[in-house]
């Protein structure tokens, strides 16, 4: 089955204890992104990758890293994390033309 | 600044009638557009496109009308089915980044 698989699915941190997402998509998509979604602001871009080893910022990308060392991997960083990165996060990825598949969110919240 | 704007929050439609969404955006140049659906707990999935070289697009009981001059396109569901409540956003694609609206939360009453 074609999907986008996000790790964890709920996630209670806090401040400043580093954390990683995982995102894997098993559709051999060479685009991947990342997005927040908070209320009243929809879904916003933190981060995007057209390729391996290729990767862009978003419209929100700051305290945020990300890596794309395969095709199917896409982790999101949170290196020091901070209670204004409290949201529900959605990886994606798509074929080029084609619109994106998203994964079900993880919802972190950080203390 | 948003670039991709849905000004109604939430629509409430009897179940049969027909629901209107409505996005508004700010830049010319964009013009690939796409209407996702998202229920409680999951991620958003895509319903329907449109192109800047099309003004309608239909795919069954969605139709999206796409109103250049306007920077203007809109989303009928008809007929309204109960199933069809959730959150939709609108959204352009630019070729690498995304812009996606705030949401409507469309209800529809049986």
């Amino acid at each position: 089955e074609a999907q986008v698989t996000q790790n964890p699915r709920y996630l209670i941190t806090v401040t400043g204890k580093k954390l990683t997402v995982t995102c894997s998509q098993n559709m051999n998509h060479e685009y991947m992104s990342w997005y927040r979604q908070d209320p009243g602001l929809g879904l916003r871009q933190i981060y995007y990758s057209m390729n391996v080893e290729v990767t862009d910022k978003g419209d929100v990308p700051e305290g945020y890293k990300v890596s794309r060392k395969e095709k199917r991997n896409f982790p999101l960083i949170l290196e020091s994390p901070s209670p204004n990165q409290t949201s529900l996060y959605f990886c994606a990825s798509k074929d080029r033309g084609q619109p994106q598949h998203f994964g079900d969110g993880t919802r972190l919240s950080i203390l | 600044d948003q670039q991709v704007k849905q000004n109604s929050p939430s629509l409430s439609v009897q179940e049969g009638r027909i629901s209107i969404l409505n996005c508004d955006y700010t830049n010319s140049m964009f013009d690939y557009f796409l209407w996702y659906k998202k229920y409680p707990a999951e991620g958003p999935t895509f319903l329907i496109s449109i192109s800047s070289i099309k003004d309608k697009n239909e795919d069954g009981r969605f139709t999206v009308f796409l109103n250049k001059s306007a920077k203007h396109l809109s989303l009928h569901i008809v007929p309204s089915q109960p199933g069809d409540s959730a959150v939709y956003f609108c959204a352009v694609d630019t070729g690498n980044q995304f812009y996606f609206g705030t949401g409507t939360s469309l209800t529809v009453i049986p």
